[in-house]
């Protein structure tokens, strides 16, 4: 029951810009798009999340669509330590849960 | 000081031993989480727990008895382990109700031989 659709990779190189793709065609008013990212043999890491506007903080900015039916992460300077995989999800405000997809598999080259 | 934290962090058993996996977060939230990651990579939620209230029970076979003493605290009991239990086992907690963002622990790799 995914309601996102990511690439399953993409490589980048160190020091660029990195933009992660999202579509959510389905995404309903009162439903919020996460960022999520699993490094390695970690747990999930919360990255950022939003539901109609633009939005930044320390590690990325989310842009969402005006019909918010895509949005990109974008990593301003991608390191090394930023490859992992990265889920998009979207999520009704106040429900408990997060499903996770498949993700993107990011991998920063030097 | 880690902010979600699992015990142990590989458990390695027998079929049909029993075994317990631990979990605390000291970041005040009062909803806690258990997820498990299979060898496919797909992350699942299994239970969460609210206040100490079950509020989520992902059809999970019910030698799987999730146990939360406190608000800091939600453990995960497994009975009769089979080998289909292998797998990555995440706790996690969020604060002020489905809006926030959840924090994970760095998991538990359950090894069944």
């Amino acid at each position: 029951d995914a309601k996102t659709t990511q690439p399953t990779s993409m490589d980048c190189a160190e020091g660029r810009a990195a933009n992660l793709p999202c579509n959510h065609s389905t995404i309903s008013g009162n439903e919020y798009v996460y960022w999520y990212r699993q490094i390695h043999s970690q747990g999930p890491q919360y990255i950022i999340h939003g539901l109609k506007n633009n939005e930044t903080n320390e590690m990325a900015s989310l842009i969402i669509t005006e019909d918010r039916k895509s949005s990109t992460l974008i990593l301003p300077h991608a390191t090394l330590r930023d490859t992992a995989v990265y889920y998009c999800i979207v999520r009704v405000a106040g429900d408990y849960k997060l499903s996770f997809g498949a993700g993107t598999t990011v991998t920063v080259r030097a | 000081d880690t902010a979600v934290s699992q015990t142990p962090k590989y458990l390695v058993t027998q079929m049909g031993n029993d075994k317990s996996i631990k979990c605390e977060q000291n970041l005040g939230h009062d909803t806690m989480y258990w997820y498990k990651q299979d060898s496919k990579k797909f992350l699942k939620i299994m239970f969460s727990y609210n206040n100490k209230e079950l509020i989520i029970n992902e059809t999970v076979p019910n030698r799987f008895s999730p146990k939360s003493p406190d608000k800091a605290h939600l453990n995960l009991h497994i009975n009769s382990l089979e080998l289909g239990d292998s797998a990555v086992y995440f706790c996690a907690s969020a604060g002020g109700g489905g809006n926030q963002p959840q924090h994970f622990g760095d998991g538990t790799r359950l090894s069944i031989l």
